[in-house]
Order: structure tokens, then sequence, then C-alpha cells
């Protein structure tokens, strides 16, 4: 089935430790991104890229680290020195993040982080 | 990117159409608006989307004004899984989607 792949659905950090996400995409899009929610709000954006090799911050990026070696992953970790990890984050990919015809963003399921 | 403004929630009776009303006033010419929802705890999910014409697929219509200062989603029977929270989003080339806190449709039956 084509689409995105977000593991693991749930995981726990410990306070100090660095814990990566994992998102995958098999929709042959050039741009991915990834979200923060938090209980009763909107997204933010953390981190997108729009080609392989290339990423840039965005809202929220502080705390956070990515990196996009090949076109189909685009995994985040979260730091140390994100203060307030627990979250829900949400990986999401488009054909492209320059076309003028209405991109169209698709998200993943999500990754529920929770620090104890 | 220009701001959007919905009502925080809206209630729907189950079979009726629900109507969500979005007023983006300050949206420029060349930026299109995107509707998804949200199911607690699920990625959002993409509804459909236009730049100046009506649109309508097989989930929802899209009704734009001639100013395109508002836009009106419409589901036409609504059902109790199209309880969710609903977003409406403008934006320009279709990247750094602002997601606002949306509308949260209760479909009640």
């Amino acid at each position: 089935d084509g689409g995105i792949t977000q593991s693991p659905k749930y995981l726990f950090r410990k306070e100090g430790q660095n814990v990566t996400l994992s998102c995958e995409q098999n929709l042959n899009h050039d741009a991915m991104y990834w979200y923060r929610q938090d209980p009763g709000q909107g997204l933010r954006l953390i981190y997108y890229s729009q080609i392989v090799n290339d990423f840039q911050k965005g809202d929220i990026a502080e705390g956070y680290s990515v990196s996009r070696e090949k076109k189909e992953s685009f995994p985040l970790t979260v730091t140390s020195a994100q203060k307030n990890p627990t979250a829900f984050y949400l990986c999401a990919s488009s054909i492209t993040g320059r076309i003028t015809s209405g991109n169209t963003i698709y998200f993943g399921e999500g990754s529920w982080l929770t620090v104890v | 990117d220009a701001k959007t403004t919905q009502p925080p929630s809206m209630d729907c009776a189950e079979g009726r159409a629900a109507n969500l009303p979005c007023n983006h006033s300050t949206i420029s010419g060349n930026e299109y608006v995107y509707w998804y929802r949200q199911i607690h705890s699920q990625g959002p999910q993409y509804i459909i989307h236009g730049l100046k014409n009506n649109e309508t697929n097989e989930m929802a219509s899209l009704i734009i004004t001639e100013d395109r200062k508002s836009s009106t989603l419409i589901l036409p029977h609504a059902t109790l899984r199209d309880t969710a929270v609903y977003y409406c989003i403008v934006s320009h080339y279709g990247q750094n989607f602002v997601f606002g806190p949306g509308t949260r449709l209760s479909v009640l039956p």
C-alpha cells in the first residue's frame, strides 16, 4: 500500500535521552515535513525538507534535529535540549514544495512521545 | 501566510448537511483554500481544496465566495464518523501549512 509510515506509534523517553522517530514514505514525494501537536491545539511545523540532503527549520525547531539522506526517509530526533517533548508528532509529505497548482500534503498516523 | 478564522465548535444532526464556515479575508490571489479533518489521535486527512471555483468530490463540496474572502465546506449527509476537528488552511505553493485550532464538529444521533 502507498502511504506514509511512522514508527513507533507510542514511545516513552526518560529525561535527558535523545529519541528518534521514524518516517518513511513510498509515494515518491520530494517534500517531507514534521509537525508537533499538543492536546487540543493545532499543528506546528518543526522542520521541512523539499529535496534530499536539504532541510529547513520550521516555527519550533529548537531541540529537534532531522536528516534527509534518502528521498523516502525523514527521521526526527528529539534531543535532550527539547524541554517539553511530550506531544503527538506527525510526519507528512507532498509531491513537491514548489508547484503552483495546489499542492496537497498527506499525513502519517502520528507518533505519541511521552517523557517519563 | 494568510490567516483563517473558524468557529471553535459546531453540532450537526446525523443525516443532515454540515456546513462549516471559514473566513480568510487576507487571502492573496495565488493562495489555495484547503480543508483537512482530524479524528482524535490520527493524522489529518485531506478533504478538498480549491482556488476560485467551487469544488466537489466524493467526500465534500467546497464553496468559495466570489471575493475569495470566505469559504464553506459542505458535508452533504453527515454521519457519526464525520465527528472530527476540521481545519481550513490557505497556503501558497502548498507548503508550510499553518494549522489553527479548527472547528470541532460533533454529529449527533
